[in-house]
């Protein structure tokens, strides 16, 4: 089966600081990943995804690239505030399905 | 919409109780899923359904059953609580969305709150 390995488990960095959170992948197959934010005690909500069919994805301050023959996908946020202060979670599957498999989660921190 | 909805948001058993997590959703999702969350170990999938009528497992199935009658409801039981089960759990659903220029369809997956099990 899939298994997704997130990188690194804890971030800390200084306002105003770029965050990367590094992923990859073993399932040469998955063409969907997602990425999920978790603050303290809440429900993930999903921030942004990307189909394997495209390169680089940007929404505002967070983007996310994927290299497929390299099996690894990163989110990038710029300007980073206090409030993106969370967990985030990358996730990938290769159906149309309910199958996600996750990553073991990165805990970010910024310092204001 | 009430999105996904998870009852009970706290539970205590003693081991070897038996109880049902309940979760449903209103927006017609096909696809439903449980997973629990335990601390460092991100979200590990339980099972999952892709339809009324249709289940399956995931990664940690073991101690755990599922049916799914209904699209908006899918129930997580525990059989025989165990203090490996203490755990957040948490439901999703969601939707598949196909792609666009033959692109790869993706899911869009809503959690449910959660509910907080601990076995004692």
């Amino acid at each position: 089966g899939e298994n997704v390995e997130q990188h690194p488990s804890t971030l800390s960095v200084q306002e105003g600081d770029s965050a990367v959170i590094k992923c990859t992948y073993s399932d040469s197959a998955s063409n969907y990943f997602p990425w999920y934010k978790q603050e303290l005690g809440k429900r993930p909500q999903l921030i942004i995804d990307i189909r394997s069919n495209v390169g680089e994805k940007k929404d505002q301050r967070i983007a996310v690239t994927l290299n497929k023959t390299a099996k690894h996908f990163s989110l990038h946020i710029t300007e980073t505030q206090p409030e993106d202060s969370a967990v985030y979670f990358c996730a990938a599957s290769h159906n149309a399905g309910n199958m996600l498999t996750f990553g073991g989660g990165t805990r970010l921190m910024v310092k204001p | 919409n009430a999105g996904v909805t998870q009852t009970p948001k706290f539970q205590v058993l003693k081991t070897g109780q038996s109880m049902t997590l309940q979760c449903a959703q209103d927006m017609n999702h096909e696809y439903m899923s449980w997973y629990r969350q335990d601390p460092g170990m991100g979200l590990r999938l339980i099972h999952y359904s892709v339809g009324a009528g249709i289940t399956d497992q995931g990664e940690v199935p073991n101690g755990y059953n599922v049916s799914r009658s209904t699209t908006e409801d899918f129930p997580l039981r525990l059989l025989s609580a165990a203090p490996s089960q203490t755990s957040v759990y948490f439901c999703a659903s969601s939707y598949s969305s196909p792609g666009q220029w033959a692109g790869p369809a993706k899911n869009i997956q809503y959690f449910g709150a959660g509910t907080r099990l601990s076995v004692l």
